[in-house]
């Protein structure tokens, strides 16, 4: 069975500039997260869904970061207008339903010169 | 607000020695705790979760984790640690809701 898979694998930018993250799930998993992991730190949770809803986004910087899941399967990660405090791992991850044991991808590293 | 506290940035341990990797929970409840292992650009990979009941879980790859509730602790253990234990190792809890808190994680380093 496919695991997490994310692209790109690495991002290097200049601030202002835009970057979108691609995550596609595990197949049949309801709840798709995306987590920011600095340098050094522990993930840090972004926003959730469970199918094509948010469940919760309140850590999401909502003027510059956005996220979607339309079809409840696949997963975008958008900043707008990158920040050198954006640099970090972005690190997708999902669940099957009524679990909570979370299966995290390989990661995307974002670099903002 | 809910934290996870690995208070060992770092450890190093000799190959075949025991290893404790200890992590601090907030939450006044009693929380779902984790361990999580993350290897060199991987993703983090689950190796034992606990559940309210028996507080020593067994995990993979021999790993095992005690829950205290007098002390707010689920610190990792292992009789025996192999060079492919290297890694960094992250504590997590998850009070219910779905959110998981992740310590800032602890780096481990095997030597021979």
């Amino acid at each position: 069975e496919a695991g997490v898979t994310q692209s790109p694998r690495y991002a290097v930018l200049q601030e202002g500039q835009a970057v979108s993250f691609w995550c596609d799930p595990i197949s049949g998993h309801d709840t798709l997260y995306w987590y920011q992991q600095p340098r050094d730190q522990g993930p840090q949770l972004l926003v959730y869904f469970r199918d094509e809803a948010v469940i919760d986004n309140s850590q999401l910087p909502s003027d510059r970061f956005s996220a979607v899941r339309p079809k409840g399967t696949n997963s975008t990660l958008k900043i707008q207008s990158a920040k050198q405090g954006d640099t970090a791992t972005y690190l997708c991850a999902s669940s099957f339903p009524g679990e909570d044991t979370q299966y995290f991808g390989p990661g995307t590293r974002l670099l903002v010169l | 607000a809910q934290s996870v506290t690995q208070p060992d940035a770092r450890v190093t341990v000799s190959e075949g020695a025991s290893l404790q990797l200890r992590c601090k929970y907030s939450y006044f409840g009693t929380p779902y705790l984790f361990w999580y292992v993350q290897y060199p650009r991987q993703g983090l990979q689950l190796l034992l979760k606990y559940y309210p009941g028996d507080p020593v879980v067994q995990g993979v790859n021999g790993f095992e984790a005690e829950f205290s509730k007098s002390n707010s602790s689920f610190h990792l253990r292992k009789a025996s640690v192999h060079w492919s234990d290297w890694a960094v190792y992250f504590c997590a809890e998850n009070t219910g809701y779905q959110n998981f808190y992740f310590g800032k994680g602890t780096s481990l380093t095997v030597i021979p």
